[in-house]
């Protein structure tokens, strides 16, 4: 699996956009791009994932740059809800899903 | 209705001691997984199962004993309870893996606390 490289921290404020950038400069071609997410004293939760197209959900949209070398977690109206430790991580295609969480992003969101 | 339990929550024991820590999810996934978080937070994979199969085992003390009775369970026993072991472990399952992605669903986790 690729490694992934985020920064250690950010923060924004609440009701803004927060745009989180995750590096994978080693990506295969059968790569997936995962992100989840740690909110404090609790399992992580998934957020998103995707393969070369970017994706939207109900928590979030992924933006995965067209070389696949890097990609982007958006989320689109920050909440306080959404202060936690985020984890982008890449899996291969097939075969069993070993998540590899690297240290992740701490978000902090500011009132 | 809670997707991913495990029990107990928080588990404090001594060196030496034989403990488990049971789990359990209700979302019909065939995959489970036992990860492990340090004190630096560092979450690593230790062993997956899928339909009662060992497909991931990592690099994990002979200590460390994952059983599953069936679909929905995956318990994890720990021999001989070191220092070192004192750690949150999460319980995990997800659908089959195989071509494409599955998101796993994790438990609220296990604080285990060796003294």
């Amino acid at each position: 699996d690729a490694k992934t490289t985020q920064p250690n921290s950010m923060e924004s404020n609440e009701e803004e956009p927060v745009h989180l950038p995750c590096n994978h400069s080693t990506i295969s071609g059968t790569d997936y791009i995962h992100w989840y997410r740690q909110l404090p004293s609790q399992g992580p939760e998934y957020v998103i994932h995707g393969l070369t197209s970017n994706v939207n959900n109900r928590m979030a949209s992924l933006a995965i740059a067209e070389d696949r070398k890097s990609s982007t977690l958006i989320l689109h109206r920050a909440t306080l809800r959404d202060a936690a430790v985020y984890y982008c991580i890449t899996s291969k295609l097939q075969g069993a899903q070993k998540l590899v969480f690297g240290q992740g992003t701490r978000l902090t969101i500011n009132p | 209705d809670t997707a991913v339990s495990q029990t107990p929550k928080y588990l404090v024991t001594q060196m030496g001691n034989d403990k488990s820590i049971k789990c359990e999810q209700n979302l019909g996934h065939d995959t489970m997984y036992w990860y492990k978080q340090d004190s630096k937070k560092f979450l690593k994979i230790m062993f997956s199962y899928n339909n009662k199969e060992l497909i991931i085992n990592e690099t994990v003390p002979n200590r460390f004993s994952p059983k599953s009775p069936d679909k929905a369970h995956l318990n994890l026993h720990i021999n001989s309870l070191e220092l070192g072991d004192s750690a949150v472990y999460f319980c995990a399952s997800s659908h089959r893996p195989g071509t494409g992605a599955y998101e796993q669903y994790f438990g609220p986790g296990t604080r285990l606390t060796v003294t």
